[in-house]
């Protein structure tokens, strides 16, 4: 079975600052990784995915994370962080399951970005 | 075009009711999850559709919990002689790919309150 670990459910930064969300993730066979964002009563907005290929990934809003399968993580990074980027994050390890990629979510990171 | 949509998006239900909680995806999309979130968790699967075929129904916590997607679209989700831990928020999600293999869209969720 898999898991997903965020370390720190609470995390601050000032504006300006570099965000770093961390995500570890146990699974026997090679994963897909996702970072969601949710704001206050909202669904959840894909930020990013890494499926194969390169291990560095993009996504939207300036966000980034890396895939290292020797330190199984998934850490997510922005350099500089925006008052919007108050939200809570979730990372998600997908793994096939029957008929079906479902995703096992971590508990979350709320984080607040001070003015 | 319009994303995934979910009614209603608060529900208040006294305990020992029945609730339905209805999920529109995106028009087209072939698989719907069902998730549940606890307050202040990661959604937890419940459920996976392709077309009306309900192919994993694995995460329902009892069988006081019952999803249909008659026609393929849309989707209800049932719970019976509702308990106040069943108390959550309820996401759906859609994907245009069988199995979830694309990115998961998610509505804004369904609050569920049992008093």
């Amino acid at each position: 079975a898999q898991s997903v670990t965020q370390l720190g459910s609470h995390v601050s930064v000032s504006e300006g600052a570099l965000v770093l969300l961390r995500c570890n993730y146990s699974s026997s066979v090679p994963p897909y990784l996702f970072w969601y964002v949710q704001y206050p009563n909202q669904g959840l907005q894909l930020l990013l995915k890494y499926t194969t290929g390169a291990t560095l990934v993009k996504g939207i809003n300036g966000f980034e994370a890396e895939f290292k399968k020797s330190e199984t993580s998934f850490h997510l990074t922005k350099p500089s962080a925006h008052m919007s980027d108050a939200a809570e994050y979730f990372c998600a390890v997908s793994v096939l399951s029957g008929s079906a990629r479902q995703l096992t979510f971590g508990s979350g990171t709320q984080l607040t970005v001070l003015p | 075009g319009a994303g995934v949509s979910q009614s209603p998006r608060y529900k208040v239900a006294k305990r020992g009711q029945d609730v339905a909680l209805r999920c529109d995806p995106i028009s087209g999309h072939v698989s719907l999850f069902w998730y549940q979130q606890a307050l202040g968790q990661g959604p937890e699967f419940l459920t996976y559709f392709q077309n009306e075929a309900q192919l994993d129904k694995s995460g329902l916590p009892s069988d006081r919990f019952f999803a249909e997607r008659p026609e393929g679209s849309v989707s209800t989700l049932k719970i019976q002689r509702t308990q106040q831990e069943d108390s959550a928020v309820y996401l759906c999600a859609s994907s245009p790919a069988r199995g979830g293999y694309n990115e998961q869209f998610f509505g804004p969720g369904t609050r569920l309150t049992v008093l």
